[in-house]
């Protein structure tokens, strides 16, 4: 059975730093991982999706790294703004034919201005 | 893109009523949705596959009787909780399965539902 961790489950830094969010997964059988994000009392936003075959995808001060073989992913974060204060969570999809998503517990960040 | 819906973001329900969820696939037809759950702290956890047509697919512990879901048409699924009780008081999200979208299909979630019930 698929399990996912994220480590740290908290964490603050000052507004300007970089920031690195950890993912791990258990089963390295992979469709794809995919991160979100949460803010309280709201739903999921997708942030970046890495298919299995992919190392790294970017979108603006997100980076999502992937390596799949150690069950291991990143999410960094350059110049955090207080804006970037919320969950994130990180999920696994198993397969092509398999669409259920396993989540981590998330990591809840505060960005302190 | 391709957005799914969810209705009431909000609900705060007497215990021992029903409420009911809605999931709609606004630009895509969904043949399959996802019912997920978190609690406080926890990671979102699936409670069923809804199948348009046919009966929903329960994960191990979730109660059928419970959580009704409803997956009438190819853009909308129901969950229904039945008898609510405090302890159902949770956070819903719904996730829908593009078929169109390849390889893979592309899985998009709706916003979620927060759950009160006192």
């Amino acid at each position: 059975k698929q399990e996912v961790t994220q480590i740290p489950a908290a964490l603050s830094v000052p507004e300007g730093e970089n920031l690195v969010l950890n993912c791990s997964f258990t089963d390295s059988a992979i469709y794809n991982l995919q991160w979100f994000r949460q803010d309280p009392g709201k739903g999921l936003t997708s942030l970046l999706l890495i298919q299995s075959s992919q190392r790294e995808q970017t979108s603006g001060r997100l980076n999502a790294s992937l390596d799949k073989s150690s069950g291991r992913s990143t999410l960094y974060i350059a110049a955090s703004q207080p804006g970037d204060s919320a969950t994130y969570l990180c999920a696994v999809r198993p397969g092509a034919g398999s669409y259920q998503l396993t989540f981590g517990k998330g990591t809840k960040l505060s960005v302190i201005p | 893109g391709a957005v799914v819906s969810q209705h009431p973001s909000r609900v705060i329900c007497k215990s021992g009523t029903s409420v009911k969820i809605e999931c709609r696939s606004l630009d895509f037809q969904a043949t399959t949705m996802f019912w997920y759950r978190q609690f406080p702290k926890q990671s979102l956890m699936l409670m069923a596959t809804s199948n348009e047509g046919s009966k929903a697919t329960y994960e191990q512990g979730v109660e059928k009787d419970k959580f009704l879901i409803n997956h009438a048409s190819l853009t909308l699924s129901t969950l229904t909780v039945t008898s609510a009780h405090p302890e159902d008081s949770s956070f819903y999200i719904c996730s829908a399965r593009d078929r169109k979208t390849l390889p893979g299909n592309t899985i998009y979630f709706g916003e979620g539902s927060w759950l009160t019930v006192v």
